[in-house]
């Protein structure tokens, strides 16, 4: 089993679309959980941490289930600006990458 | 606004070369990282240093690499004899807490091309 494993993608929406995205893990004593972007050839920057209660930041909210060991992450409204890569990343004593989801937002 | 700043933004060396990929940190951050993206792939864990010393490392990071924080500022990455499959973009990244908790923030990458 993969340590971080995301929805394939690719996820090609028109603007103001709702779009969802699932990250499942594999440590059950991981204790960090990020969602990052990552643009085409460019580094990964950090879209929002994830905590435990979920919370929310504009358009974008995160949820985690420890339990279910689970990590989502909710656009609403998209914008053509939300075209990226979208990187789930979970922290034990290092962070793992998972292999990204390419959301694509049309006019 | 604080960032990591990688030096060469692209490298291409033969195969067999040693190369070194120099990486500064964000000035207070005590954590650092290495990762790799090999073209369409996922960003790989290469390895983690902290308090001068390899904290973690995945099954990438063979005897062919090794890290160096040589002056208190740079963190290098060295490859010893580089081989085709080496050829990826390479990440440097550091975070301010001693664990994975907080945020890191990665520079914008070197790519390495081997021929």
């Amino acid at each position: 089993r993969k340590e971080v494993e995301q929805d394939p993608g690719p996820f090609n929406v028109p603007e103001g679309a709702t779009v969802a995205f699932n990250c499942t893990y594999s440590n059950s004593a991981s204790q960090s959980f990020f969602w990052y972007r990552q643009d085409c050839r460019k580094e990964p920057k950090l879209l929002m941490s994830v905590y435990s209660s979920g919370n929310e930041d504009g358009r974008f909210t995160a949820q985690l289930n420890r339990a279910s060991q689970y990590i989502s992450l909710l656009i609403r409204d998209s914008k053509l600006s939300d075209s990226a890569t979208y990187l789930c990343v979970v922290g034990h004593n290092d962070m793992r990458f998972g292999a990204g989801t390419r959301l694509t937002v049309k006019p | 606004e604080p960032e990591v700043t990688q030096t060469p933004s692209h490298q291409v060396t033969q195969m067999g070369q040693e190369v070194i990929l120099r990486c500064v940190p964000i000035s207070n951050h005590l954590y650092f990282y290495w990762y790799r993206q090999i073209l369409g792939q996922k960003v790989e864990f290469l390895v983690s240093f902290y308090n001068n010393e390899i904290s973690e490392k995945s099954e990438i990071f063979d005897d062919q690499f090794s890290v160096e924080r040589p002056d208190g500022s740079n963190f290098t990455l060295k490859i010893r004899s580089t081989k085709l499959e080496d050829s990826a973009m390479y990440f440097c990244a550091s975070s301010e807490e001693p664990r994975p908790s907080t945020e890191a923030f990665f520079g914008q990458g070197t790519r390495l091309t081997v021929v």
